[in-house]
């Protein structure tokens, strides 16, 4: 199985802040990645496909990129409805595996 | 618009059984693979199964292999998840979730449904 590790697993931040999550695969899965965001008691929400494809409705701020085993998702500037906990997702073979998560939280 | 109606949560013993469906609305059920994700409280995602447009492909995460088992009804736009001889750490909200394709292509999930809690305890 593949293995996702996301890092950091917390961050505080402010508005404003760029923001840069990691995740890397435990073998290279191409560019099949997906991001993830989940607000408390919510279902998550898909930002990002195929590693740096913004899903629609999404704000522009958010960014993905990457390929193989590393990959970034990146908040370009911070805004309140961003607090949330992030996950990333890797769809190469089943079966799928999510990192951790990263709770974004304010300074 | 296309919406995913989890139910048959509850409360169960350990090693006992429980079936969880997730009624679906707003597009061709039959033409997507549908997914369960879970998450135990307090902790992060973890994806369970998955069943293709037709049902004839399955695959599951190891922690469920032989215990779950996933199936659709397309006449019925729902899907279901078996779970037998459930554990302590099977507690947890179970989200059924739809593939998101490009082409032919799984690209990951792009409709959740709100999730039916799971718990199993003495």
């Amino acid at each position: 199985d593949i293995q996702m590790t996301q890092s950091p697993s917390s961050l505080s931040a402010s508005v404003g802040d760029r923001v840069t999550i990691t995740c890397r695969a435990s073998q290279g899965i191409r560019n099949d990645l997906g991001w993830y965001q989940q607000k408390p008691g919510k279902a998550p929400k898909c930002l990002i496909y195929a590693a740096s494809s913004l899903q629609s409705g999404v704000p522009s701020r958010f960014s993905g990129s990457g390929s193989g085993t590393e990959f970034t998702l990146t908040i370009s500037s911070l805004q309140p409805e961003d607090f949330a906990t992030y996950y990333c997702l890797q769809h190469n073979s089943y079966p799928w595996t999510f990192g951790q998560g990263t709770k974004v939280e304010i300074k | 618009q296309v919406q995913l109606v989890e139910s048959g949560g509850g409360v169960v013993q350990p090693g006992t059984s429980l079936r969880l469906s997730c009624a679906a609305f707003g597009f061709t059920f039959r033409s997507f693979g549908m997914h369960w994700v879970r998450q135990a409280p307090g902790k992060g995602l973890e994806w369970v199964a998955v069943i293709s447009y037709d049902g004839k492909n399955k695959f599951y995460a190891d922690s469920v292999k032989g215990r779950f088992t996933i199936s659709r009804d397309n006449s019925k736009n729902t899907l279901y998840l078996q779970m037998n001889s459930l554990r302590p750490e099977d507690t947890a909200v179970y989200y059924c979730a739809k593939g998101f394709y490009v082409g032919d292509t799984a690209m990951g999930l792009d409709y959740w449904g709100q999730g039916a809690l799971v718990t199993v305890s003495s």
